[in-house]
């Protein structure tokens, strides 16, 4: 049941943008986008619900096409505090029982 | 505070002792989730509660992992006699599960060696 993401990991300069993947053989119901820094608990960005939707704030913004049963996770204009590993979590009962992908390692430099 | 908490958050313990890590979700929330993270990996479900309804316990890798949840609140997660794969970050979570949202708020988790 775990997605399947990609690039495992990507190294950007500041002001570049970077498109990360997530893809399931299930049905979803919701596809949840959190970001993990070094040593720290993964935190909440976005929910993309059933129904295929695209959200955004700020320069992060998600897409989620039902049918493909797949999410991308954009960033644009990468900041330095963008670093991190970015996990989808994926929903294929409507119980918001989530399932992580393996993560995608982002690094951004100066 | 406000948020998930979780104890210990180091412990060290020898190869077949018995361990219990501790997770208190933020009030009111009635979904609770264990979850697994070793070094450089991502994050691997082990057990989720969801208010009355039984666990889903199909992410447990052996019967040596069990967790409960008491009073639909605190919840212990047990590991007996521990291998040294079992040595991780053991991540718990809490959500308010409705319509439209659904986040998971971590804690800072439980950091297992066994030596």
């Amino acid at each position: 049941q775990q997605p399947v993401q990609s690039p495992q990991a990507v190294i950007l300069r500041e002001g570049e943008d970077a498109v990360i993947n997530c893809s399931s053989s299930k049905a979803l119901y919701s596809v949840h986008w959190y970001r993990q820094k070094h040593g720290e608990a993964p935190v909440f960005l976005m929910i993309l619900l059933k129904g295929g939707e695209q959200k955004g704030h700020d320069k992060i913004s998600a897409s989620f096409n039902e049918k493909k049963q797949q999410s991308s996770l954009y960033l644009t204009a990468s900041q330095l505090s963008y670093s991190g590993t970015y996990f989808c979590g994926t929903d294929s009962t409507g119980a918001n029982n989530l399932f992580f992908g393996t993560g995608t390692r982002l690094t951004v430099i100066p | 505070g406000a948020g998930v908490s979780q104890s210990p958050s180091n412990k060290v313990t020898e190869k077949g002792k018995d361990v219990e890590l501790r997770c208190d979700p933020i009030s009111g929330h009635t979904a609770l989730y264990w979850y697994r993270q070793s070094l450089g990996q991502g994050l691997e479900f082990l057990i989720y509660f969801q208010g009355n309804s039984a666990p889903d316990k199909s992410g447990l890798p052996s019967d040596r992992f069990s967790a409960e949840r008491t009073g639909g609140s605190v919840s212990t997660l047990t590991i007996q006699r521990t291998q040294q794969e079992d040595s991780a970050v053991y991540l718990c979570a809490s959500s308010l599960v409705r319509v439209n949202t659904g986040e998971l708020f971590f804690g800072e988790g439980s950091r297992l060696t066994v030596l």
